[in-house]
């Protein structure tokens, strides 16, 4: 049963700080998509790529946040320096198209 | 591209169909109705989508009405584990035109009760 996995599952980190989350998509889908959700703003697209391309990533603070894919399995959203507004549940979907799965999530506080 | 609008909420019988209305007035002839749910603190999942015919699989069912303006997500037995919030999004494939930015909107919260 083919899962999109992220890791970490959770992360406490302090203001300032470095933070990386890791995706890896299901083998053979070519879409990766990040996306934040809080409760005051629901779910945001951050950013999408195709074949690894990165092809949007307008959601996305660009003084902060960056995305990349260095190979098909690994897809990276990091940000740097982190501040308390980040603090929310990050996921990472795969697909072929719009017909996305997700993984379970890294949630993220910044304090 | 077209914007979804859903009721923010429902309850539903267990046992009973649960059948959750979407929007889609403005959709474009290439644009599919895709449907996601969200079981509280998981990330969605993926549960059909359609272009104009209805469709089925084993979770659940999507009428499209025939101006594709509207369509209804069906589940035909309603359980407690299917409480979550259900998300209706219009998009076009990848091949029909490339990529566009999708939001999900707010989604209807279906509460199934027992």
């Amino acid at each position: 049963d083919a899962r999109v996995t992220q890791t970490p599952r959770h992360k406490v980190t302090e203001m300032g700080q470095e933070v990386t989350m890791r995706c890896q998509p299901i083998l053979g889908h070519n879409t990766v998509f990040w996306y934040r959700q809080t409760m005051m703003q629901g779910l945001e697209l951050l950013a999408y790529f195709r074949n690894r391309a990165p092809l949007d990533d307008s959601g996305m603070p660009k003084d902060r946040f960056s995305a990349e894919m260095p190979d098909a399995t690994l897809a990276t959203l990091k940000i740097q320096p982190s501040e308390p507004r980040d603090s929310a549940v990050y996921f990472c979907a795969s697909g072929l198209s719009y017909e996305q799965y997700f993984g379970p999530g890294t949630r993220l506080t910044v304090t | 591209d077209a914007k979804t609008t859903q009721p923010p909420s429902m309850d539903c019988a267990e046992g009973r169909a649960a059948n959750l209305p979407c929007n889609h007035s403005t959709i474009s002839g290439n644009e599919y109705v895709y449907w996601y749910r969200q079981i509280h603190s998981q990330g969605p999942q993926y549960i059909i989508h359609g272009l104009k015919n209805n469709e089925t699989n084993e979770m659940a069912s999507l009428i499209i009405t025939e101006d594709r303006k509207s369509s209804t997500l069906i589940l035909p037995h309603a359980t407690l584990r299917d409480t979550a919030v259900y998300y209706c999004i219009a998009a076009r494939t990848m091949n029909s035109g490339g990529y566009q930015k999708v939001t999900f909107g707010i989604g209807t919260k279906l509460q199934v009760i027992p």
